[in-house]
């Protein structure tokens, strides 16, 4: 049974970074074809893809937030980190992470945790 | 960055009619491979979103066969044979040929 789960902070700050933690059993991110993304949705919005890391550690990133995006995984603790830096209120949305099997679809995905950017 | 436009945006539905969604893309998404990488997912009020097609045809792991999806090139349709009241919520297509874009979602409501 595979399962995940968010967890990180759900207040920033602007200008701060956010560090997400996406914790998950049922798989492990070493298997050829494994990967976990992560995808964001403000509220009220439409779905917002972000980053990609897959078992052979290849790494994808949203175009626009590429220079603010890194995505990291490690194995021994069934964990994928996402970072974002120099947030903004515009960064505020549910962060979801989410199972992928080679190319075909996000099929298990994480309840989300809500992050609000704030002063 | 391919862009993905649904359509109708917001879809009234009657249970036990059918019901289609439309996707269109900015540029084709047939792979090499030869399958179209098109994806639908549903996202049910105040829930995760759920996959329901996978490489524009095959149905995911339980999902209902009342659900199929269909299209090349650009255009893609998910087709509801028969709406039952647990299908509310919101429609997303994917993009998976590159780095993956969503649609802007069509909101279905029962009449």
């Amino acid at each position: 049974q595979i399962t995940l789960k968010e967890s990180g902070p759900t207040l920033v700050k602007p200008t701060q970074t956010l560090t997400l933690t996406c914790t998950f059993s049922g798989f492990s991110v070493s298997t050829s074809g494994v990967g976990v993304g992560w995808i964001r949705q403000p509220p009220g919005k439409a779905l917002e893809w972000l980053a990609l890391i897959y078992w052979d550690d290849a790494k994808r990133y949203r175009p626009s937030l590429k220079s603010r995006l890194t995505i990291t995984k490690d194995t021994s603790k069934n964990q994928v980190v996402l970072t974002l830096t120099d947030m903004d209120p515009v960064d505020t949305a549910t962060y979801y992470c989410a199972h992928i099997l080679y190319n075909s679809g996000f099929d298990y995905w994480g309840q989300g945790t809500l992050v609000t950017v704030s002063s | 960055d391919i862009l993905m436009t649904q359509s109708p945006l917001s879809l009234p539905v009657t249970p036990g009619e059918p019901a289609s969604i439309s996707c269109r893309s900015s540029q084709s998404l047939l792979h090499n491979n030869g399958y179209y990488c098109l994806d639908w997912y549903l996202q049910k009020p105040g829930q995760s979103p759920q996959l329901l097609i996978y490489l524009g045809s095959l149905r995911a792991s339980g999902v209902p066969d009342r659900f199929s999806g269909s299209g090349s090139g650009t255009e893609f349709t998910l087709n509801i044979s028969r709406v039952e009241a647990e299908d509310v919520g919101v429609y997303y297509c994917m993009q998976a040929l590159q780095n993956p874009t969503f649609g802007q979602g069509t909101k279905v409501e029962i009449k």
